[in-house]
């Protein structure tokens, strides 16, 4: 069975802060996919990235990066210099194989205060 | 171009009530899913699809609980009856499903279901 756990629930900062939002993941299949998505206020669900079992390489997309460690079944997000804009709630998300569904983690709410 | 529509965005019924929920997928899409979003429960598949067929549907609740796909530009789901416990955001999303990997499944604005 396949397992994400998002342990941080909520998370409050100051504009302008960086600040990392932590997953974890479990799963016994060496080929998965993980995802990060951006649930804001006003509800809709927004992909982020994908990242491939294979693929261990870091990513860096503007003030976003993502830090993808195997040998701690991490796939941990980091927001540079947040924005209020960035207030929403983040889902990381596991997939096992090829076209299936996805398990998501119970999300992490992040405040960002002006 | 067009992302994943769903209809309604918003459904207030009675409990004892059907309940039809409508998503029309990215055009080239094959695969689409449909999930629920509760508080309790968080986000969670209910049933999807490839090329139209049911692949897997162990997370539809119970038997008041179905989902069609006629054909590849159309899905309901429907609830029937409907009871105060179904009150969620179904969330309906699509991707290019090919067997070899995992492609990105893009969501559909959902719909809030509130039963009363």
């Amino acid at each position: 069975a396949q397992k994400v756990t998002q342990a941080q629930t909520e998370i409050s900062v100051v504009e302008k802060e960086d600040v990392t939002l932590d997953c974890v993941y479990e799963t016994r299949d060496t080929t998965y996919y993980l995802f990060w998505y951006k649930q804001p206020p006003s509800g809709e669900l927004v992909f982020l990235i994908r990242r491939n079992s294979f693929d261990e390489q870091n990513e860096i997309s503007g003030r976003y990066s993502w830090n993808f460690q195997k040998s701690t079944s991490s796939f941990n997000f980091t927001i540079t210099a947040s924005q209020v804009v960035d207030s929403a709630v983040y889902f990381c998300a596991l997939s096992v194989g090829a076209n299936s569904k996805l398990t998501f983690g119970k999300g992490i709410t992040l405040s960002v205060r002006p | 171009d067009a992302g994943v529509i769903q209809s309604p965005r918003h459904e207030v019924t009675e409990m004892g009530q059907e309940v039809t929920l409508r998503c029309k997928p990215i055009s080239g899409h094959n695969s689409l899913f449909w999930y629920r979003q509760t508080m309790m429960r968080g986000l969670e598949l209910l049933i999807y699809f490839n090329n139209n067929v049911p692949i897997d549907d162990s997370g539809m609740p119970e038997d008041r609980f179905s989902a069609k796909m006629p054909n590849a530009s159309f899905s309901t789901l429907k609830i029937q009856p409907s009871e105060p416990r179904d009150s969620a955001v179904y969330f309906c999303a699509s991707s290019w499903g090919e067997r070899r990997y995992q492609e990105t499944q893009y969501f559909g604005p959902g719909t809030r279901l509130l039963v009363l």
